[in-house]
């Protein structure tokens, strides 16, 4: 089973940056089957992207999603207070696994 | 725009069977584009994958929760259920159903607000 490490635990930025949240995998993600979720307090999670980069419907540009083999990265620029949230990769191999999340907080 | 919406008992005793049932609206769940799909979060925790049951019935599950689960699909109510087995204080999460997109990167793109289910006598 592939386990998949998300860096940092927190991540603190001011509005106007940008963040970059790692999204590691123990083995090689040959087939692109890697997702982004947003999460936000008391909700239900929200698909971000799916294949890596393919954004979902209705999420703005200023999210991206890249990355290959065992790295990938979900960028979010020109942050805003309503990017609070914790965001989550996610990997299907006959199996879906989620990693442990990353919590991004405007300050 | 699909909607789902996840109802069942809030409480189940220790030693007792945990079932959910996921309503489905707008969207009918005889596709062959997706499988329905339980994840739940542990308070204050990430997410697990449950498992994934299709409108036929087929179904697969993670393998830590595989002899505990049982998944159900009525199709004349556009309705998909869950049950867990043995439950112990370590099933306590907030339980989602979402419906999985095969075929194209097997993802969830949409889901249920999630009800939040507490094992204890």
């Amino acid at each position: 089973e592939i386990v998949l490490t998300q860096s940092p635990g927190t991540l603190s930025l001011s509005p106007g940056e940008r963040a970059t949240l790692s999204c590691r995998a123990s083995q090689d993600i040959r087939n692109n089957y890697l997702a982004w979720y947003q999460q936000k307090p008391g909700q239900a999670p929200r698909l971000l992207f799916f294949g890596t980069s393919s954004r979902a419907t209705g999420i703005p540009d200023k999210f991206s999603g890249g990355g290959s083999g065992t790295d990938f990265t979900l960028t979010i620029s020109r942050l805003e207070s309503e990017d609070s949230a914790v965001y989550y990769c996610q990997h299907y191999d006959s199996s879906h696994t989620f990693g442990k999340g990353t919590r991004l907080e405007i300050k | 725009q699909l909607h789902l919406q996840a109802s069942g008992p809030g409480l189940v005793r220790p030693s007792e069977t945990l079932s959910l049932t996921c309503s489905v609206s707008d969207d009918p769940i005889t596709s062959y584009t997706y499988y329905w799909a339980w994840i739940r979060q542990p308070p204050g925790k990430g997410l697990q994958w449950i498992g994934s049951v299709f409108y036929g019935g087929r179904s697969y599950s993670n393998p830590s929760l595989r002899n505990r689960v049982t998944f159900s699909v009525d199709t004349s109510k556009n309705q998909f259920s869950l049950q867990l087995k043995s439950v112990t204080a370590a099933d306590t999460a907030v339980y989602y159903c979402a419906r999985e997109v095969l075929q194209t990167y097997y993802h969830f793109d949409y889901w249920g607000q999630g009800i939040l289910v507490t094992v204890s006598s």
